[in-house]
């Protein structure tokens, strides 16, 4: 299940189960959003990536589904595998031509064999 | 793929001591360099932009004269904790974005563990 600790919500599966990964970002201006996977002392690493005129894009494994009517983003990976284990961000573009991202809180994902 | 590097990995320095951390963009040239910090547990937080050959842009509440950023080439920024103090213990982690790659993507470094004692 989900629960949200003191500063980073969490999300249990078991292996094989799907998982989803919500984020709720804050600027309706936001163009252009990524996920980013980081596992423990590493830096991100890009996962999948969507423009604001998509409301979908699949990868391998994964999908990423935006509703800007309520500015809602999710990542859905299939089949989760124990080496998906890590914090998942998702980043939102900050607008202008700086090309700075804000990052959200963040989802502990851990995947039970 | 776009690779970027930082050194040290990991530092241990004395209170009142300067610490350079490096960032560098292995096989694509960086005109924009961004330096995040992070807690443990918590998300990335921007704390500057930095430009090849200009001065850096920083976030609001974030002190230039502390944290000197130094992007003397289109490879290579550095990031300079100035008279450290334990509050500054992090994780430290660079991004550069290739100008010829899409839309806002960046490639992230491994990060810096820094340890002020």
């Amino acid at each position: 299940g989900e629960s949200v600790g003191l500063h980073l919500p969490t999300l249990s599966v078991q292996e094989g189960d799907n998982s989803i990964i919500n984020c709720a970002y804050s600027n309706s201006a936001s163009d252009y959003f990524i996920w980013y996977k980081q596992e423990s002392g590493k830096g991100p690493q890009f996962i999948i990536d969507i423009r604001s005129n998509m409301d979908k894009r699949q990868g391998q494994r994964v999908t990423v589904l935006l509703n800007k009517t309520v500015k809602h983003l999710s990542l859905q990976i299939a089949a989760t595998q124990p080496g998906d284990s890590a914090v998942y961000f998702c980043a939102e573009n900050s607008g202008g031509s700086n090309y700075k991202l804000t990052f959200g809180k963040g989802t502990l994902l851990t995947v039970n064999p | 793929g776009a690779v970027v590097s930082q050194h040290p990995s990991w530092v241990i320095c004395k209170s009142g001591t300067s610490v350079k951390i490096e960032c560098r963009s292995l096989d694509f040239q960086a005109t924009t360099m961004f330096w995040y910090r992070q807690f443990p547990k918590q998300s990335l937080m921007l704390m500057a932009t930095s430009n090849e050959g200009s001065k850096a842009t920083y976030e609001q509440g974030v002190e230039k004269d502390k944290f000197l950023i130094n992007h003397a080439s289109l490879t290579l920024s550095t990031l300079t904790v100035t008279s450290a103090h334990p509050e500054d213990s992090s994780f430290y982690i660079c991004s550069a974005r290739d100008p010829t790659a899409a839309y806002y993507e960046q490639y992230f470094g491994p990060g810096t563990r820094l340890t002020v004692t």
